[in-house]
């Protein structure tokens, strides 16, 4: 079975740009998390989607936006860049909640 | 505020012997448990999980051990190994109709040979 893909892997974008960044889960999986890691914040959520609806929301600000499709894979976007925004973007998929969560290799977006 | 608080930061610990991971929560609801290890530009890897009506549980070298009095958990590598060398962070979850996980800031282990 194939694991958790993210594309893409490296981002570069330039200050107050938008991003868009891409999550399929494992198959048969519902729900998909997001997390942003930095070396100062460590592992911090995002928001949760399953079948399509938004179930948690983390503390950051609009500009963090995602979603979830049909088929679960799920976008999440950040408009207006910022420096502070560079981090490594981790999605993490579970057939359902409150179960185990499978995270991808993430996408590294540098904000210059 | 911080939910769940992971010590030690670093770890240094000779080939063979036992690594130890420690994590404090405060929140009482939490009942889900997992610790995960991450190596350079990967990934966090689920490597073993607990929730609170057991005290611990065992996976080949990898040991949770879970006190809930104290609302501490705790992993041990047994007979640790240079390819354990990686970042592991502990973390919770209330469960039920939530996959958020709260994690700790994590430990890098150093398994020298």
């Amino acid at each position: 079975k194939a694991g958790v893909t993210q594309t893409p892997r490296y981002l570069i974008k330039t200050r107050g740009q938008q991003v868009t960044l891409s999550c399929s889960p494992i198959s048969g999986h519902r729900s998909v998390s997001w997390y942003q890691q930095t070396p100062g914040q460590g592992l911090q959520f995002l928001f949760e989607y399953f079948s399509e609806t938004q179930r948690n929301k983390g503390n950051f600000p609009g500009r963090f936006s995602g979603r979830q499709f049909s088929n679960s894979r799920s976008e999440m976007n950040v408009s207006t860049l910022e420096l502070g925004d560079s981090a490594l973007y981790l999605c993490a998929s579970s057939p359902g909640q409150g179960e185990k969560a499978f995270f991808g290799q993430g996408t590294r977006l540098t904000v210059v | 505020q911080q939910q769940v608080k992971q010590s030690p930061q670093s770890l240094i610990v000779q080939k063979g012997g036992i690594s130890i991971i420690n994590c404090a929560y405060e929140n009482t609801a939490f009942d889900y448990f997992p610790w995960y290890q991450q190596f350079p530009g990967k990934g966090p890897a689920l490597l073993i999980a607990i929730r609170p009506d057991v005290s611990e549980k065992k996976e080949g070298r990898f040991t949770i051990s879970f006190n809930k009095s104290a609302k501490q958990f705790s992993l041990h590598i047994m007979d640790s190994q240079p390819g354990d060398s990686a970042t592991y962070f502990c973390a919770a979850s209330k469960g039920g109709a939530t996959n958020k996980l709260i994690f700790g800031t994590g430990t890098l282990l150093a398994v020298q040979p």
